[in-house]
């Protein structure tokens, strides 16, 4: 089992529609979560973090189960400049960082 | 405050030859990752370091791969005698001082990225 898995899409949703994208991890010691966004061929960009009680940002929705050890991303009323790849990011024991594959959103006008 | 830099931008190498990737972190930062990228693939962690430490490098090929972030000026990803299985975009990061890395919640600051061609 990967340590930490993500569908890689692609999701294609109309624009205002709402998508939401999981994340599973391996490993139950994971201390620290992170959702990233990366462009094509560009450079990753912190979303938001993941806190345990669940944390929300405008659109964007974070919430972290550690029962079932998965990660989410809720994304509300999408945008066409919300198409990008988003990266589930687990921190792990001794400084250890995993990125997940990513999962594609495309948004249509 | 400048974000992480990376330079060159785009790199192309004939096989054989060393490619030398460099990194300048965020001010203040003394944290410094390395990831590759190959296309169509996610981000690959290659190495962690601290000034003039290597922390974990459990992502780095045996061979002719190696890192260091001196004292004084930028980390260098080094590669030697690369081959087309190197072409990809090579990523750093950095994140301040604290537990470490993505350590506590300090999250990773990524430089623009080094897109290396070997033909």
């Amino acid at each position: 089992r990967k340590e930490v898995e993500q569908d890689p899409g692609p999701f294609n949703v109309p624009e205002g529609a709402t998508v939401a994208f999981n994340c599973t991890y391996s490993n139950s010691a994971s201390q620290s979560f992170f959702w990233y966004r990366q462009d094509c061929r560009k450079e990753p960009k912190l979303l938001m973090s993941v806190y345990s009680s669940g944390n929300e940002d405008g659109r964007f929705t974070a919430q972290l189960n550690r029962a079932s050890q998965y990660i989410s991303l809720l994304i509300r009323d999408s945008k066409l400049s919300d198409s990008a790849t988003y990266l589930c990011v687990v921190k792990g024991g001794y400084q250890k960082v995993t990125f997940g594959i990513g999962t594609k959103l495309q948004v249509i006008p | 405050n400048a974000g992480v830099m990376q330079n060159p931008r785009h790199l192309v190498r004939r096989r054989g030859q060393e490619a030398r990737l460099r990194c300048s972190p965020m001010k203040g930062h003394s944290h410094v990752y390395w990831y590759r990228q190959l296309p169509e693939e996610g981000l690959k962690f290659m190495v962690y370091l601290q000034k003039e430490n290597i922390i974990d490098e459990s992502g780095m090929p045996k061979e002719r791969f190696s890192a260091e972030f001196p004292k004084e000026g930028p980390s260098i990803l080094r590669i030697q005698q690369v081959v087309r299985g190197d072409s990809a975009a090579y990523f750093c990061a950095s994140s301040p001082a604290g537990t470490g890395g993505l350590g506590g919640s300090y999250e990773q600051y990524f430089g623009p990225g080094t897109r290396l061609t070997v033909t």
